[in-house]
This record gives structure tokens, sequence and C-alpha cells, in this order.
């Protein structure tokens, strides 16, 4: 079984601060890392996958780094805003590509940014 | 990327009944997946359709407990048969797509149906 956690659990945070969560994963095995964006009564919405060992992804106000020698990516949120309030999922992909869409996903990170 | 369409979006139903959810989707896909998150758990794969033969269960996930059809490559149902509290849940249907500039792929899921079981 693959052990893919998330912290923290929750998170509230004011407008204007920056944020950031933690996804660890297994070391070994490894062939992507995912994070996804999921709002109240949305779709959960991809944000980043990540493959090298080091790289690190930004899309807006939000990046993400990956170390997958240790089995960890953060996910960092500059200048929080109350639209970013969702619940944040990293999921692990140990697959190789030759099993689509069986990703193993943490219990998330849910964060709430207060006006 | 693929728009996926599910309904229904939410219901409550009684303990001891069946509920089929429907996956629609905007373009042909090879695999569609079926996913459930229980209250305060992870996002689980229950199973994976592929048209034209039976359904890919996830260990802890059965057939006759989750049947799953897929008459086309782009619509897919999942049944929640003899339904109990346990079953409470939030079920997504979703595809894989190349995620954009390169070979990765995400997926992408439809809107969930949230499930409440009493």
């Amino acid at each position: 079984i693959l052990n893919v956690e998330q912290s923290p659990q929750s998170l509230h945070v004011q407008e204007g601060d920056s944020t950031n969560f933690t996804c660890s994963f297994p070391s070994s095995n490894f062939y992507a890392l995912h994070w996804y964006r999921w709002e109240t009564a949305k779709s959960p919405e991809a944000l980043f996958v990540m493959t090298l060992n080091g790289d690190e992804k930004k899309k807006g106000r939000i990046s993400a780094t990956l170390n997958t020698k240790e089995g960890y990516s953060y996910l960092y949120i500059k200048g929080s805003q109350p639209e970013d309030s969702a619940t944040y999922l990293c999921a692990f992909d140990n697959a190789g590509g030759t099993s689509y869409g069986k990703l193993t996903f943490g219990q998330g990170t849910i964060l709430t940014v207060h006006p | 990327s693929a728009v996926i369409s599910q309904k229904p979006s939410r219901d409550i139903c009684q303990r001891g009944t069946s509920l089929t959810i429907q996956c629609q989707v905007d373009s042909q896909v090879t695999m569609m997946f079926w996913y459930r998150q229980q209250p305060g758990q992870s996002l689980t794969l229950i199973a994976t359709a592929n048209q034209g033969s039976e359904a890919t269960y996830e260990s802890g996930f059965v057939i006759d407990k989750f049947p799953i059809s897929r008459p086309n490559l782009t619509f897919s149902t999942l049944t929640v048969s003899n339904m109990s509290p346990e079953d409470s849940s939030i079920y997504l249907c979703s595809v894989d797509e190349g995620a954009s500039g390169g070979p990765l792929r995400e997926l992408f899921f439809g809107e969930g149906s949230r499930l409440t079981v009493l």
C-alpha cells in the first residue's frame, strides 16, 4: 500500500499571506507527482505534473518544488487570495505511465483564505 | 482538455437501494476512471472502465457492489448497489490526457456526485 501524506490537514490564512504545504510520498519507483486544486462544488483541476528531482514549476502565484530522493513536494502560494480557498491534493504516480489514471492521492490540505 | 459531465450532482438515498451515476465526456477516450472520496479520506480509485471489455477493479472493490458500464468511448455509468451509510461519498469520473507541454498525463475530473445514504 502506497502512503501519500499531506500536511497540514487544514490551514487558515489571511488575505495577502504567503503559505505552503507539504506532500510526502515513497521515494522508490517514482514516476510523477501531481498537484490538484479542488474547489467546493467544482471539479478537481490539475495544477502541476512534476517528474524531475529538483524540478520547480510555477503558475501565477502558485509554485511547487519536488525532491524525489527524499520523497517530498512543497506547494507555495504567494499573497493568498480568498479565491485560493480550496482543497489541494497531491497524487503519486509510480506506474511509469503504463497504468494511466492510477494515482495514489493524499488526503488533501484544506486552505481557507480570510478576507 | 476534456469536459466531463456527471449526474446526479448529489442525491440522498435510502439504505438498501442502488443508484447509477452517469459520466459523459465531450471527446472519445480509451479509459475512464471512477474514484471515490469518503469523508475525511483520500480520493481512491474504484475501477478503470474500458470500452468493449469488463472494468478493472482495484483491491477492495468488486463488480457486484460497483457494476460499471462503458457502452461507447464517451460514456460510462457507475452503479452503487445495495447502499449503506458507509457508501456516503463523493464519486468522481475522470479521464487522463496529455499534460500541456509534454508527454506526461494528467487527470480531468467531472464535478462529482455527492451521495448521502441514510
